[in-house]
């Protein structure tokens, strides 16, 4: 069973970078078939997809997103990363990774999260 | 820009059924959307309940149901138990590489 955990600074200043990892286990990134997934959660708030990437390193953003960030892999670490740049106070939330079944558009396994607060 | 909705409350009785609904702000949802559903308990990440509109994932109880209703995704809880109190997430695959989540319901079970 694929196992997902996400890692990285729970705390950010306003402007900076909000930077993550999350590192899979059970399963490897380069053998394909997933897409490897970003969601976050404001608190008290839904969830909204931030974007996916696949191992060759094609990449799907939330438009809404899309200018300030960027998605990254690492096959040889079994990792995927996020970079969310000129954060606000609006980033603050819940950030989950998860995989996404290629052909069946959902998620399957999913992070326990991370709190990651913009503050000064 | 495409909104995917949900009611935002629901209450139902021990043993009841409830049904919860996922539309788009224009148009109809259909299976080629994907719909598929998750519930999240506070504090806890989502556990995928539904996916492909009515497929059941893992160790899902079957009072648990998926279904297309009209112009919308359903999610179905027959004979609903205490623990199913939870919010419910549906999410829909709306093409080009871009999901969008409802806003969630709450169902409180009393």
């Amino acid at each position: 069973q694929v196992q997902l955990q996400e890692s990285g600074p729970g705390l950010v200043k306003p402007s900076q970078t909000l930077s993550l990892t999350c590192t899979v286990s059970g399963g490897s990134i380069g053998s394909g078939g997933y897409y490897w997934s970003w969601i976050r959660q404001h608190p008290g708030k839904g969830l909204e997809w931030i974007g996916y990437i696949y191992y060759s390193g094609s990449t799907f953003y939330n438009p809404s997103l899309k200018s300030r960030l960027t998605l990254s892999v690492d096959t040889s670490k079994n990792q995927f990363s996020l970079k969310l740049s000129s954060v606000t106070a609006a980033d603050t939330a819940v950030y989950y990774c998860a995989s996404r079944r290629g052909s069946y558009y959902y998620f399957d396994y999913w992070g326990q999260g991370t709190l990651v607060t913009v503050s000064s | 820009q495409t909104v995917v909705t949900q009611e935002p409350s629901f209450s139902v009785s021990p043993g009841g059924t409830v049904t919860l609904t996922c539309g788009l702000s224009s148009g109809s949802v259909s299976t080629g959307y994907y719909p598929s559903w998750y519930q999240q308990t506070p504090g806890q990440a989502p556990r995928t309940l539904i996916y492909g509109t009515n497929t059941r994932s893992s160790g899902v109880p079957d009072r648990f149901s998926g279904s297309i209703l009209g112009h919308k995704a359903a999610l179905t809880i027959t004979g609903a138990q205490a623990d199913d109190e939870s919010d419910y997430f549906c999410m829909l695959y709306l093409g080009s590489g871009i999901s969008v989540f409802g806003g969630g319901t709450k169902v409180t079970v009393l």
